[in-house]
């Protein structure tokens, strides 16, 4: 079993939909990130949360210490959010980094 | 600020070669990490440096090294090269730790025959 897992594995949503993408991890961690991939490969990183909720234009991020999960959210898809989102954390105290296997996420207008 | 660039952007070597790839991080910035992406394996961890110290290694063979130059620009090498290790290099750089955001380079793609 992965450190990190999420969910699903690949979303098509039709735009203006809510999106929920969620990720679930066994590790004891200090702090939790949300990454985008658009094809090409460059990653950008969208949240970086070690507790509650964080919001920026029409993503939200969540993350429950105590359960080990976290979610993303995106309000009112958009075809230019279709990209590959990951969510990654690194050790307790250690600076290394888990990845999950990402989302492909497919907007169609 | 100018952001984290990689050298050079695409490379072909052939099995048994070795290669040397480059990472300028973010002005002041004194974390660098180093990550592989296959296909098959995703994105996997490869190593951190801190003030030209490496602080953390994942699970790799011996073929992988890195070091950290105290203007914190960091390379990686791979020795003796396999078709496996073909995959897009990234780094990674923040102020202290993995622990904060994460800013990525474009990556260097390397491509083994």
């Amino acid at each position: 079993k992965n450190e990190v897992e999420q969910s699903p594995q690949n979303l098509t949503a039709q735009e203006g939909e809510f999106i929920t993408i969620n990720c679930s991890y066994s590790v004891g961690i200090s702090a939790l990130h949300w990454l985008q991939q658009h094809p090409g490969g460059g990653i950008v990183s969208l949240f970086m949360l070690s507790s509650g909720k964080k919001k920026h234009g029409r993503l939200i991020a969540t993350i429950n210490i105590q359960e080990k999960h976290s979610s993303l959210h995106i309000t009112a898809s958009h075809p230019r959010d279709s990209a590959v989102y990951i969510c990654a954390a690194p050790g307790g105290g250690i600076n290394d980094m888990r990845f999950g296997a990402g989302t492909r996420l497919t907007v169609k207008p | 600020k100018a952001g984290v660039t990689q050298t050079p952007r695409y490379l072909i070597k052939t099995r048994g070669q070795q290669v040397t790839l480059s990472c300028s991080p973010i002005s002041g910035h004194r974390s660098v990490s180093w990550y592989q992406q296959t296909p098959g394996q995703g994105l996997q961890f490869l190593f951190e440096y801190f003030s030209e110290t490496q602080r953390n290694k994942g699970n790799f063979p011996g073929r992988f090294s890195g070091r950290q130059f105290s203007n914190s620009r960091s390379e990686m090498n791979v020795s003796t090269l396999e078709l496996g290790d073909s995959a897009l290099y990234l780094c990674a750089s923040s102020l202290q730790a993995t622990q904060e955001t994460q800013y990525f380079g474009p990556g260097t793609r390397l491509l083994v025959l």
